[in-house]
């Protein structure tokens, strides 16, 4: 079980580009989400999805999208980067439900300039 | 609204010494309360959480927290501190209602000295 799994795990970004977030799951789980962790700030919800096809916004949702279009991927898109996006990105997994364990990938850190 | 305050962002203890990391919540129904910890350049892992019954949670690598309605708290302890417990501790709660999303709280880094 490789868990979940995140890729890139570095980027440089230009203002205005645009780039995905890979994410993967093995573990069959039907929660999935999208956090960004900023130095002292702790972890705020981008997205989330409770299954194949849904998704929902999360507390900071303004510049990114996703989809789920299967069980195993979550794949975050940033569209026209900006410097405020900098930030370390975790995508983690849970099995039915938000208060069950969530288990976190290895992060993805982004710089935008 | 729900919230969780961790209090000291940053803590250090000695090797060998107590380590108390404190977080209280505000939720207007029973919560479900976590610990993660988060080691440097990595992702974060589950300490240990209360759900239901005993309100004395074990966790891995010898950490325990005790879920106390009355004082709204889920202390996190570990009687002897290790280097290798260098590390953002975060505490969460679960929202009331159907969803339950986690509110987090900001995070308490801790250091060991030798």
């Amino acid at each position: 079980n490789a868990g979940v799994t995140q890729t890139p795990k570095f980027r440089i970004l230009k203002i205005g580009q645009s780039m995905t977030l890979q994410c993967t799951q093995d573990m069959n789980h039907n929660y999935m989400y999208w956090y960004r962790q900023d130095p002292g700030m702790g972890l705020k919800l981008i997205y989330y999805s409770v299954g194949a096809g849904i998704t929902d916004k999360g507390e900071v949702p303004n510049g990114y999208n996703v989809s789920r279009s299967t069980t195993e991927d979550f794949p975050l898109r940033l569209e026209l980067a900006a410097p405020s996006q900098t930030s370390v990105y975790f995508c983690a997994s849970s099995g039915v439900g938000h208060q069950e364990t969530q288990y976190f990938g290895p992060g993805t850190r982004l710089l935008v300039l | 609204a729900q919230s969780v305050t961790q209090l000291g962002s940053h803590v250090s203890v000695s090797e060998g010494a107590l380590v108390l990391l404190r977080c209280n919540y505000s939720s207007s129904v029973p919560p479900y309360l976590f610990w993660y910890v988060q080691y440097p350049n990595q992702g974060l892992q589950l300490l240990l959480k209360y759900t239901t019954g005993a309100t004395l949670v074990k966790g891995i690598n010898g950490f325990e927290a005790e879920f106390k309605k009355s004082e709204t708290s889920f202390h996190l302890t570990k009687p002897s501190a290790h280097m290798s417990d260098a590390a953002e501790y975060f505490c969460a709660v679960s929202e009331a209602g159907n969803n339950r999303k986690l509110i987090w709280g900001l995070g308490t880094s801790l250091a060991v000295n030798p």
